[in-house]
């Protein structure tokens, strides 16, 4: 069974359109995080959340909001999509909450190729 | 700020090669250290993880020692696959659950 999973695994769009990509995780876990993975592979927190708390990362353009209807799912929407948004998306999830001392592994989805023309 | 660095690649080896991939990171705390792995066209795994100093993390013949004086967390595995072509990921968990991922090593084993 997929732990964390994330649909579309691909999408292909033009500029300016506005797209969701949507993530769920059956692990019972408390926090869910989106991470953009450029070009050259690397890794970038966009979001972690909980029911509780969001923690943005002041890179991300106001573009991009995360929706979470309940604790398991946590759907990516981008309005206004640009060239510079292709990427690939992933979405992670771990046990703890986001205040504390607590570091738990986090666990990845698939990932979701975008790709805005 | 918290940061980890490692080396850079592509790294080409022939089946049954030595590997090692290095990583020293940088962090006010006491960090948590992860490898993670991505298949070609697939998202990122969990290889092996190291909670605290002079931890060995390990799992499918990978192992990685936390070494707290060298600031290191390297990659190693004894006889590499064809298999075991992948990007691999350094990264550090601190407080708060933020994850700070290295820039990611290709390795191609060659049969």
């Amino acid at each position: 069974d997929t732990a964390v999973s994330q649909t579309p695994k691909y999408l292909v769009t033009q500029m300016g359109n506005d797209k969701s990509i949507k993530c769920e995780q059956n692990l019972g876990h408390d926090t869910m995080y989106w991470y953009k993975q450029d070009s050259k592979k690397f890794l970038k927190i966009m979001f972690s959340y909980n029911n509780k708390e969001l923690i943005i990362n002041e890179t991300v353009p106001n573009r991009f909001s995360p929706k979470s209807p309940d604790k398991a799912h946590l759907n990516l929407h981008i309005n206004s999509l640009e060239l510079g948004d292709s990427a690939v998306y992933f979405c992670a999830s771990s046990p703890a909450g986001l205040a504390g001392a607590r570091r738990e592994t986090q666990y990845f989805g698939p990932g979701t190729r975008l790709l805005v023309l | 700020g918290d940061s980890v660095t490692q080396m850079e690649g592509p790294v080409t080896l022939s089946e049954e090669a030595f590997l090692t991939i290095n990583c020293t990171y940088t962090a006010t705390g006491y960090p948590s250290l992860f490898w993670y792995v991505q298949y070609p066209g697939e998202g990122l795994q969990l290889l092996l993880k190291a909670t605290k100093a002079d931890d060995k993390g390990s799992n499918k013949g990978f192992e990685a020692t936390y070494r707290k004086e060298t600031t290191s967390f390297h990659l190693e595995k004894g006889s590499v696959q064809v298999s075991d072509s992948a990007v691999y990921f350094c990264a550090l968990l601190i407080n708060n659950n933020d994850m700070r991922f290295g820039a990611g090593t290709r390795l191609t084993v060659k049969p």
